[in-house]
């Protein structure tokens, strides 16, 4: 079975430049999650879908990031315009029900914006 | 407010000796723990988890856990360490009928040959 699936998984951009991530849940998954990893805040949740509606986006750092989920098997994280500080890597994952039991993670896309 | 802590952020050792990771959390109603494992250029995988009944957790690779309510721990263990356990492992905490994971800071785990 196809595990989380992220595109891209490495994007170099220059500052000031839209940037798209994308990721496909596992089939049969109804609850998705966006993550963010620095070497200086670890891990941060940054928004939370479940049955394609955002419930939580609490974690969003501004107004320059938004995500979407309009079907089922996909969804975009947009920042826009990315900024250097953006750089990180973000990560997919997806997880049966809106209980927290199991999260399975996507390999994730390493954002760098010069 | 719920919180992990991983003491440690790195932690070299030899390859075949026993190795300890910490992790310590904060919460004041019931939790779920988890250790995962994030291998050079994955994603975080599930290694074990704690939701209810036996204390003691295990994982298919060797690794177990111990759920240490009066001392808030989960500290992860394996006695005999391979090269192939070089990765960060993590822990978090949810509360249960939630969704939120709360993530520690990480070790790096370096076995040395």
């Amino acid at each position: 079975d196809a595990g989380v699936i992220q595109s891209p998984r490495h994007e170099v951009t220059e500052m000031g430049q839209e940037v798209t991530l994308r990721c496909k849940p596992i089939s049969g998954h109804n609850s998705l999650f966006w993550y963010r990893q620095t070497m200086m805040r670890g891990l941060e949740l940054l928004i939370y879908f479940n049955n394609n509606v955002p419930i939580d986006d609490s974690g969003m750092p501004e107004d320059r990031f938004s995500a979407k989920m309009p079907n089922a098997s996909f969804s975009t994280l947009k920042i826009q315009p990315s900024e250097p500080r953006d750089s990180a890597v973000y990560f997919c994952a997806s997880s049966v029900g809106l209980a927290v039991y199991e999260q399975y993670f996507g390999p994730g896309t390493r954002l760098t914006v010069t | 407010a719920q919180s992990v802590t991983q003491l440690d952020s790195q932690v070299p050792v030899f390859e075949e000796a026993p190795v300890e990771l910490r992790c310590n959390y904060s919460s004041s109603v019931s939790v779920y723990l988890f250790w995962y494992v994030q291998y050079p250029n994955q994603g975080l995988q599930l290694l074990l988890k704690y939701l209810s009944g036996s204390t003691l957790v295990e994982s298919i690779n060797g690794f177990e856990a111990e759920f240490n309510k009066s001392q808030t721990s989960f500290h992860l263990r394996k006695p005999s360490v391979h090269i192939s356990d070089t990765a960060e492992y993590f822990c978090a905490v949810s509360e249960p009928g939630t969704y939120k994971y709360i993530f520690g800071t990480g070790t790096r785990l370096k076995v040395l040959a």
